[in-house]
C-alpha cells in the first residue's frame, strides 16, 4: 500500500516554464488537495477535489490549474512559473475529509529561477 | 490572514518538561486535526477531534477541542527529544482543511 505518491521530489524551473506535479493515491479516497508550504506560513490550500470530475479553488489558486479525471490521480499544473511559486508542494488525500484526517505525500520541492 | 492562529511559534525546552500548544480561531470548525511534520516529510495525522469539549489522549499527548469548536490545545507531558518537530493544527471548514502556521518544538536532552 503506497499511500500518496508525489513526483518529482525536486524540480528546478526557469521563469515562464510550465510543468505538472503528479499526485496519485491508491486508497480509493474521494477527497484530494494540493497545498504549498512556505516558511512561517504553514500549509496553504491551492486547489481541492471532492471526487472525480469535481474541483474547487482554495486560498491561493492563482497560477495553478488542476483536473481530476480519475479517483486516483490529481495533477497540479503550473502554467507559467514565477519565482513566487518557489515552495514545497504537498498533495493529500482523505476518505471523506472532515473527521477522517488526511494522508500526505512526501512533497515536491520546487525552485523557480 | 491565518484562519487558525497557533501559539507559540517556537518552543525550546529541556527533556522532561511539559508544554502546551494552542490553536485559536474566530470560526467554528466541524472537526479539528493535529499533525506532526519532520524535515523533508509530509505531515502525519496525530488525532482528530470532532465534538466540542472532547479530550483525546495519545500516550503522553493530550488533545482538547474547545466547547464552541473554535479552538484546541495540545499538551505534551514529560517531553522527549523524539517529540521534536513541527506541530500543525488544521480545521475542517466545509470541504476544505485549513492549517495554522505551526509550532516548531525542540526538546533538548
Amino acid at each position: 500500500n503506497a499511500g500518496v505518491t508525489q513526483t518529482p521530489k525536486f524540480q528546478v524551473l526557469k521563469t515562464g516554464q510550465s510543468m505538472t506535479l503528479q499526485c496519485a493515491q491508491d486508497m480509493n479516497h474521494e477527497y484530494m488537495s494540493w497545498y504549498r508550504q512556505d516558511p512561517g506560513m504553514g500549509l496553504r490550500l491551492i486547489h481541492y477535489s471532492v471526487g472525480a470530475g469535481i474541483t474547487d479553488q482554495g486560498e491561493v489558486p492563482n497560477g495553478y490549474n488542476v483536473s481530476r479525471s480519475t479517483t486516483e490521480d490529481f495533477p497540479l499544473r503550473l502554467l507559467s512559473a514565477a519565482p513566487s511559486q518557489t515552495s514545497v508542494y504537498f498533495c493529500a488525500s482523505s476518505y471523506a475529509g472532515g473527521a477522517y484526517g488526511y494522508t500526505f505525500g512526501s512533497g515536491t520541492r520546487l525552485t523557480v529561477v | 490572514t491565518q484562519l487558525l492562529e497557533q501559539s507559540p511559534q517556537f518552543l525550546s525546552i529541556q527533556e522532561g518538561e511539559n508544554l502546551t500548544v494552542y490553536c485559536n480561531s474566530s470560526s467554528v470548525f466541524s472537526s479539528l486535526q493535529w499533525y506532526r511534520q519532520e524535515p523533508g516529510e509530509g505531515p502525519v495525522l496525530l488525532v482528530t477531534v470532532v465534538t466540542g469539549g472532547e479530550v483525546k489522549k495519545l500516550k503522553r499527548l493530550t488533545f482538547q477541542f474547545g466547547d464552541a469548536r473554535k479552538d484546541s490545545s495540545l499538551h505534551i507531558t514529560a517531553a522527549q527529544p523524539g517529540d521534536t518537530g513541527l506541530y500543525l493544527c488544521a480545521g475542517a471548514h466545509g470541504n476544505k482543511l485549513v492549517f495554522g502556521a505551526g509550532t516548531i518544538l525542540r526538546v533538548k536532552s
